[in-house]
């Protein structure tokens, strides 16, 4: 069974820092990775996903997540944080041929201190 | 174009009861799925739909259930609810059919359901 793994339950950084949420997954096959961002009392929002190809994948909102096989990580990253990036973020596993089934971590909420 | 909406938004209900969720995908989404989220964890997979025909179920019991319509709507139900129901109910529609290499999802806003 395919699982995700956050290790960090809360983060705080400065605005201006950089940014790095840890994701770790378990799947058999090539998983299907993705990032999402909900802000409190919304929806999920799509950040970046990866099927295949380049490991290093770039999304939306200045956000990049590389994929590594072998350790089984998709962490992502932001350069320079905003104070707007304060929100709960999630990743997610599919499974290929496994339809629309995600399975997503726990999440790391982002605080930013201004 | 209109996102994924869901409705209501909020609901409360009393244990026991029973209650309907509905979901509209983005217009052209033949696809959708259902997930609840607990305060705290992540969501969690409970169907998926597509083309009106169950495609994919989580585990769940058997008082969930859910059914999708010609236009591609969706409803969840859930029966004899119990406290630990009480969750945020996001519905997610895609595009392209189930065997595609890419799915994509839309989440919408969500339910947020409270059982006292």
């Amino acid at each position: 069974a395919q699982s995700v793994t956050q290790p960090d339950i809360h983060i705080t950084v400065s605005e201006g820092a950089s940014l790095e949420l840890r994701c770790n997954y378990s799947y058999g096959a090539t998983p299907y990775l993705f990032w999402y961002v909900q802000s409190p009392g919304q929806g999920l929002q799509l950040l970046l996903k990866y099927f295949s190809g380049d490991t290093l994948v770039q999304g939306i909102k200045g956000f990049e997540a590389e994929f590594k096989r072998s350790q089984s990580s998709f962490n992502l990253r932001k350069p320079s944080v905003h104070w707007s990036d304060a929100a709960e973020y999630f990743c997610a596993v599919g499974a290929a041929g496994g339809g629309n089934k995600l399975t997503f971590g726990t999440g790391t909420q982002l605080k930013v201190e201004l | 174009d209109a996102g994924v909406t869901q409705s209501p938004t909020h609901l409360i209900k009393t244990r026991g009861q029973h209650v309907t969720l509905r979901c509209s995908p983005i217009s052209g989404h033949k696809s959708v799925s259902w997930y609840q989220q607990v305060l705290g964890q992540g969501p969690q997979f409970i169907f998926q739909y597509y083309e009106k025909e169950e495609r994919g179920r989580g585990n769940f019991p058997d008082r969930f259930s859910a059914r999708q319509f010609p236009n591609y709507s969706s409803e969840l139900n859930v029966n004899a609810l119990l406290l630990g129901d009480s969750a945020l109910y996001l519905c997610a529609s895609t595009y392209l059919p189930v065997s595609s290499q890419s799915y994509e999802q839309y989440f919408g806003p969500g339910t947020r359901l409270t059982v006292t």
